[in-house]
């Protein structure tokens, strides 16, 4: 299996910060990478797909980029609204595999 | 407007048996793969498996094969999870996806479904 590693586990920020999350692939993967947002009591919205591509409708403070092995979700400036757990998902290979989150926290 | 619309909570017992469902609009449902991704109390997202309704070809996650059983029926653009024998672990919420192919990122997610276990 792919092991997909996220980090950090969790983060304090301000609204306005830069935020960064990582996830480094144990194989490569091509960009066959999306990302999630979570917040609780709800379900997943895709946030990214093919590593870097932005879903329509997302706000465009969120990027994705990388290739191989290791893929960042950078948020430009926090909102109050992004305060939420992300996940890194690769679909290169069954079985697919996810990140274990990131836990974007108000400071 | 695309949906996956899943049934509702269910509370069981272990060693009781339950079908999920997972019922997709606005778009052809026999044209896109349907996933399920478990999420335990308190903890991340685990991937268990695909059905491509138009066939009912089906892949697991090694974790889940022989522990669940997707299939679909097209006729009513529905998708099922189901277990044979709950068992305490199973306890957890239960997320329908679509995907554009079977190599494709998931796009649309379910609501989800809380399945809780209960003696």
């Amino acid at each position: 299996d792919i092991q997909m590693t996220q980090s950090p586990s969790s983060l304090s920020a301000s609204v306005g910060d830069r935020v960064t999350i990582t996830c480094r692939a144990s194989q490569g993967i091509r960009n066959d990478l999306g990302w999630y947002q979570q917040k609780p009591g709800k379900a997943p919205k895709r946030l990214i797909y093919a590593a870097s591509s932005l879903q329509d409708g997302v706000p465009s403070r969120f990027s994705g980029s990388g290739s191989g092995t290791e893929f960042t979700l950078t948020i430009s400036s926090l909102q109050p609204e992004d305060f939420a757990t992300y996940y890194c998902l690769q679909h290169k290979s069954f079985p697919w595999t996810f990140g274990q989150g990131t836990k974007v926290e108000i400071k | 407007e695309v949906q996956l619309v899943q049934s509702g909570a269910e509370v069981k017992k272990p060693g009781e048996s339950l079908k999920i469902s997972c019922k997709g609009s606005g778009y052809s449902f026999t044209s896109y793969w349907i996933g399920w991704v478990r999420q335990m109390p308190g903890k991340g997202l685990e991937w268990m498996g695909i059905i491509y309704p138009g066939d009912s070809d089906t892949t697991y996650s090694p974790s889940f094969q022989g522990q669940v059983t997707i299939s679909a029926d097209k006729s009513i653009s529905t998708a099922y999870l189901q277990w044979s024998s709950l068992k305490a672990s199973d306890s957890a919420m239960y997320y329908c996806v679509r995907l554009f192919s079977i190599s494709s990122c998931p796009d649309y997610w379910g609501q989800g479904t809380l399945v809780t276990l209960s003696s």
